[in-house]
């Protein structure tokens, strides 16, 4: 069945630095890719749209120079967290779009980002 | 806004129980509902998915119902067992594919 594949799935890294997390679809071709962000205890929020060919779209309140998107081809997406603080540590999952006209059905297996 | 709220927050059980896990949402202009289980660290499995039209769906041990006038959800799961163990969340639309999380019941069956 279709797959989705999430990459690396934990990176600690030093504040200031940024950090890039691939989101892939395996065995079919995903137009559309979301990421979300969950911190402990809460839930998935929504981050971004990441359109295949054209810019991603930015939930409110989420900053697009920060969290940059990239969906250069219709299998990966990328989200690069730049200069990141610890603040920014947080459980980062993606979901792909099938394109059956039904919800995805599957999401990476999330990254966990450790900021220190 | 669309807000979702699961309760309880946390749920620990003897195997063998049947169990049932609440969700609500505030605006009752959905066009589904789905269930999802997370595991630790882990993403999201797809485990039920509700169209407004239906009252509830069922796989396995597991049983969906769906009042929408009242803005409630329920995941009743029958026999419960230690592989049951994970956080249960449940989602509703906000556009094509894109969803509002509730915060999620963590389940612990022991055995």
């Amino acid at each position: 069945g279709a797959v989705v594949s999430q990459h690396p799935s934990w990176v600690i890294c030093k504040s200031g630095t940024s950090v890039k997390i691939e989101c892939r679809s395996l065995d079919f071709q995903a137009t559309t890719m979301f990421w979300y962000r969950q911190f402990p205890k809460q839930s998935l929020m929504l981050m971004a749209t990441s359109n295949e060919g054209s810019k991603a779209t930015y939930e409110q309140g989420v900053e697009k120079d920060k969290f940059l998107i990239n969906h250069a081809s219709l299998t990966l997406s990328t989200l690069t967290v730049t200069s990141a603080h610890p603040e920014d540590s947080s459980f980062y999952i993606c979901s792909a779009d099938l394109g059956t006209g039904v919800s995805p059905l599957h999401f990476g297996n999330g990254t966990r980002l450790t900021v220190t | 806004k669309q807000e979702v709220t699961q309760i309880p927050a946390a749920l620990s059980v003897p195997e063998g129980e049947n169990l049932v896990l609440n969700c609500s949402f505030t605006d009752s202009a959905i066009y589904n509902l789905q269930w999802f289980r997370q595991d630790p660290g882990k993403g999201l499995t797809s485990l039920l998915l509700i169209q407004s039209s239906q009252r509830e769906q069922t796989s396995g041990r597991l049983n969906a119902s769906l009042d929408k006038s009242s803005g409630r959800s329920t995941l009743y799961i029958a026999a419960s067992q230690p592989g049951d163990s994970a956080t249960y969340l449940c989602a509703v639309p906000r556009g094509f594919n894109k969803f509002y999380f509730g915060s999620g019941t963590k389940l612990n069956v022991k055995p």
